[in-house]
């Protein structure tokens, strides 16, 4: 069936290091993707979007990367903080519909 | 600052008894969308307005309902909470400007079946 998936459940670092949480994804009528962070007890938080055209998105320390070929997706955190501790959510968008699917999503953990 | 907005943030009602959670947004989007979140999951769109257009999931159960009286609020109407209804109801808005497609969280409402 069409899914957004993430390949790890969870991911833990060392405050300072990169992050890394990847994305996969399987349909190819998906033109626009979304990053979201949801911490304890709140709503999802847009991070960055990146649209089918691009390969590359740059944020403030962060950074999406988009394969089509292998229809993958991932978000890349620079200096991980403890700030940044929260489930991480992949989104796309499926074209002309308005709505997203969302992956399972993988819990950053950030240790001091 | 522009935002959206769910009250209460926390709603307790018994089995069966209707409770209704409640959406609004300053950024004058033209879609809203009602989503249900339960542990450990991920978001799972129940419907959504495009302007005064309802659309429903087909998985959503009748006994979800929603209301959109006006651009700012939106409604969602549980007519017989039963215990498996317990979770967090996000509310997301989308609209012009921001990208049709980019979808904007409120804070959500925990809902508790007791």
């Amino acid at each position: 069936g069409e899914s957004v998936g993430l390949h790890l459940p969870t991911l833990s670092v060392q405050e300072g290091d990169n992050s890394i949480i990847n994305c996969a994804y399987s349909n190819s009528a998906s033109d626009y993707f979304i990053w979201y962070k949801q911490e304890s007890g709140k709503g999802p938080q847009f991070i960055i979007d990146i649209r089918s055209n691009m390969d590359k998105r740059q944020g403030q320390r962060v950074t999406v990367l988009l394969n089509k070929t292998v229809k993958h997706l991932s978000l890349q955190i620079a200096a991980t903080q403890p700030g940044d501790s929260a489930v991480y959510f992949c989104a796309e968008n499926i074209r002309n519909t308005g709505k997203l699917i969302f992956g399972q999503g993988t819990t950053l953990q950030v240790k001091p | 600052d522009a935002m959206v907005i769910q009250n209460p943030r926390y709603q307790v009602t018994q089995f069966g008894k209707p409770v209704t959670l409640s959406c609004s947004q300053t950024l004058n989007h033209n879609v809203m969308y009602w989503y249900q979140q339960k542990s450990s999951q991920a978001p799972k769109l129940l419907f959504h307005y495009y302007d005064k257009d309802f659309n429903n999931e087909a998985d959503t159960p009748d006994n979800f309902q929603s209301r959109r009286p006006n651009t700012s609020f939106c409604f969602l109407d549980i007519r017989s909470p039963g215990l498996g209804d317990a979770a967090m109801y996000l509310c997301a808005t989308s609209g012009p400007g921001q990208g049709p497609e980019t979808q904007y969280f409120g804070p959500g409402t925990r809902l508790l079946v007791l």
